[in-house]
């Protein structure tokens, strides 16, 4: 069963970076075929992909983030983690990390319970 | 970046009937690179559907995808308590994979 579990700040000020980590059990991010997402979702909107990481083919971001954000990974923790820097109130997100379902590279079969991040002073 | 504009936005129906729900993509999508999750408050989105009209383990016959040029459909026949949420489509086609702003299925 595989399961993922967002950690970090609830709490940033703006101007400043974001950093979330992903743990992840029941499957090894180094797997090959397989892709770690990060997607947020703004207060009572929609879904907002941000990029993966995958083992076969690298980190790729959304071009909408791409100057800021960055995915790293910890394979001796089995964790993936998310930079966003210079934040602002628009980057006010509930955060989640995600992994492919098998077989559909871009589909989001199994996701974290999410993690609420609010930029403010 | 490919829009999908999802319809309607609010869909009012009573248990045991049926819901059919739809999205529009602004240019061509495979319908082997489009999924429907399922979010309830304060949850994660579930996936129900992903290639079009392939059911996720453990989510019940009575959802299913189909496609039809730009449009897609998700139908939820003979609704359940359950089964009240809101509903996404997601494309995974273009290199940038994006989501429609979903409809929410209340309680009429």
């Amino acid at each position: 069963q595989v399961q993922l579990q967002e950690s970090g700040p609830g709490l940033v000020k703006p101007s400043q970076t974001l950093s979330l980590t992903c743990s992840v059990s029941g499957d090894s991010i180094t797997r090959g075929g397989f892709y770690w997402d990060w997607i947020r979702q703004h207060p009572g909107k929609g879904l907002e992909w941000i990029g993966y990481f995958s083992s076969t083919a690298g980190t790729y971001y959304n071009p909408s983030l791409r100057s800021r954000v960055a995915i790293s990974v910890d394979t001796s923790m089995n964790q993936f983690s998310l930079r966003l820097t210079s934040v602002t109130a628009a980057d006010t997100a509930v955060y989640f990390c995600a992994r492919n379902h098998i077989g559909a590279a871009g589909s989001f079969g199994y996701w974290g319970q999410g993690a609420h991040v609010t930029v403010s002073s | 970046e490919i829009v999908l504009t999802q319809s309607p936005g609010t869909l009012s129906l009573s248990p045991g009937e049926s819901a059919t729900l739809s999205c529009r993509a602004s240019q061509t999508v495979s319908s082997v690179f489009l999924a429907w999750y399922q979010q309830k408050p304060g949850q994660a989105p579930r996936l129900l559907i992903y290639g079009g009209s392939s059911r996720a383990t453990g989510i019940p016959d009575r959802f299913s995808g189909s496609a039809s040029g730009t449009d897609f459909t998700l139908t939820i026949s003979r609704l359940e308590p359950e089964d009240f949420a809101v509903y996404f489509c997601q494309q995974y086609v273009s290199s940038v994979w994006t989501f429609g702003r979903g409809t929410r299925v209340e309680i009429k």
